[in-house]
């Protein structure tokens, strides 16, 4: 089955850029999505289209794809954005596929 | 306001069957699909389905396949998640999700409900 591969943790220092990493065969063909749940919390959409923000997100959260990676860049982190971030997307079939979580650390 | 409110958490035994619901809200509900996705205890994020409540055209996860029972009520704005015979392993959060589909962007979720914990045990 199609997988996508994130790291199980990020950490970085408050005002840092962090990066969280997605990686999927289909992803050249298939737009990818990104979410952030923070315990206890349903998860929120961060990132759609691979780049593009909702309204509501603050402009530090930031995506971009090259190849088979998409990038969940979060610029000037604070510490309100320590939380579990997933990426999604789907395979050839169009079945949804959902990341493994990363679990970013601000230190 | 976009809501999608879940029914209350389940306390269950083995065997026995048991429904969540979903109640959306603020928008058009047949216009939207509904998909369902369960995270178990400390774990990561599964998508086991989702419906369009317009004409109940319903998609399965392969993983979840003839395990559960995705409906949906237009007349109430309601979609629904079902099992017959629920099993320990049942034992997740499960949280509903607004669908945004179409064949260039695939699947993704814009807005989710608060979730309903499912407990099975004897």
């Amino acid at each position: 089955s199609y997988e996508l591969t994130q790291p199980p943790s990020v950490s970085v220092s408050p005002g840092q850029t962090a990066r969280i990493t997605c990686s999927g065969d289909a992803l050249p063909k298939q737009y990818a999505y990104w979410y952030q749940q923070k315990p206890g919390q349903a998860p929120v959409l961060v990132i759609y289209k691979d780049s593009e923000r909702p309204s509501g997100i603050p402009e530090r959260f930031s995506g971009s794809s090259s190849g088979t990676t998409v990038t969940l860049t979060i610029s000037g982190v604070q510490a309100e954005d320590e939380a579990d971030y997933y990426c999604q997307s789907a395979d050839s079939s169009g079945t949804v596929v959902f990341g493994g979580g990363t679990k970013l650390t601000v230190l | 306001e976009v809501q999608l409110v879940q029914s209350g958490a389940e306390v269950k035994k083995p065997g026995e069957s048991l429904k969540i619901s979903c109640k959306g809200s603020g928008y058009s509900f047949t216009s939207y699909w509904i998909g369902w996705v369960r995270q178990m205890p400390g774990k990561g994020l599964e998508w086991m389905g989702i419906i369009y409540p317009g004409d109940s055209d319903t998609r399965y996860s392969p993983s979840f396949q003839g395990q559960v029972t995705i409906s949906a009520d237009k007349s109430i704005s309601t979609a629904y998640l079902q099992w017959s015979s629920l099993k320990a392993s049942d034992t997740a959060m499960y949280y509903c999700a607004r669908g945004f589909y179409s064949s260039s962007l695939g699947y993704y979720f814009d807005y989710w409900g608060q979730g309903t914990l499912v407990t099975v045990s004897s």
